[in-house]
């Protein structure tokens, strides 16, 4: 769906620097999700939001950071990269009534060399 | 926390009728059952949601039991297009991210 971008599409970085991901939506959803997913793992939850300023951690949050300051805006950092945080990086969004779906990004792929 | 099991993948030909099941048995009252399809290089689509007995759209059909401890995914006529990973997720929408665990969902694979 255009209503959720991810951009960058694909980032290739170097182990120790720090990256950011991006992620806007255009409907005021009010949750944001990030996930990873990797083989053998399928999807799993880094962050979540329920609202600006809103932020909690899911499954796996180690070496990662997240704010929301805005509705629309939920960037995904990572502060120092590392070769296992190597992965294909999905943002969603979900609206506030009961039984709302999730809409997912197109993914980041990232690689951490 | 409702936990769900799938099969692993499956196999399917063209123009066959293809249900996949999920396991649910620690169901809550207020959890709905929800489906949704990834294609490779794209995130998780949104295919079909029910809380009991039978629903239908355009996509697919959903078939929960009276137990609702199981429910069954079931895309009429496949092509080589509805190749992807199916994922089952059970859980109050919006009432926590805990609700919202995918899995690894089944690989089904359409074969012509």
């Amino acid at each position: 769906d255009a209503g959720i971008t991810q951009s960058p599409r694909y980032k290739i970085t170097e182990t120790g620097r720090q990256v950011t991901l991006m992620c806007h939506q255009t409907w005021s959803h009010s949750y944001m999700f990030w996930y990873r997913q990797d083989l053998g793992h399928g999807l799993r939850l880094i962050y979540y939001s329920a609202a600006a300023d809103i932020t909690d951690k899911g499954e796996v949050p180690d070496g990662y950071v997240v704010s929301r300051s805005k509705t629309e805006n939920f960037p995904l950092t990572l502060e120092s990269a590392t070769r296992s945080q190597t992965s294909v990086y999905f943002c969603a969004s979900q609206g506030v009534a009961t039984n709302e779906k999730l809409f997912f990004g197109s993914g980041t792929q990232l690689s951490v060399l | 926390l409702a936990k769900t099991t799938q099969p692993i993948s499956m196999d399917s030909y063209e123009g066959q009728e293809v249900n996949i099941t999920c396991s649910h048995n620690n169901i809550a009252t207020n959890d709905y059952i929800t489906w949704y399809q990834q294609f490779p290089s794209q995130g998780p689509r949104f295919i079909i949601q029910g809380y009991k007995t039978k629903v239908t759209n355009e996509v697919a059909s959903l078939f929960i039991p009276a137990d609702r401890k199981s429910s069954t995914l079931s895309l009429p006529r496949v092509s080589l297009s509805d190749t992807a990973v199916y994922y089952c997720l059970v859980g109050v929408p919006n009432s926590g991210y805990s609700t919202l665990t995918f899995g690894k969902g089944t690989m089904l694979l359409v074969s012509p």
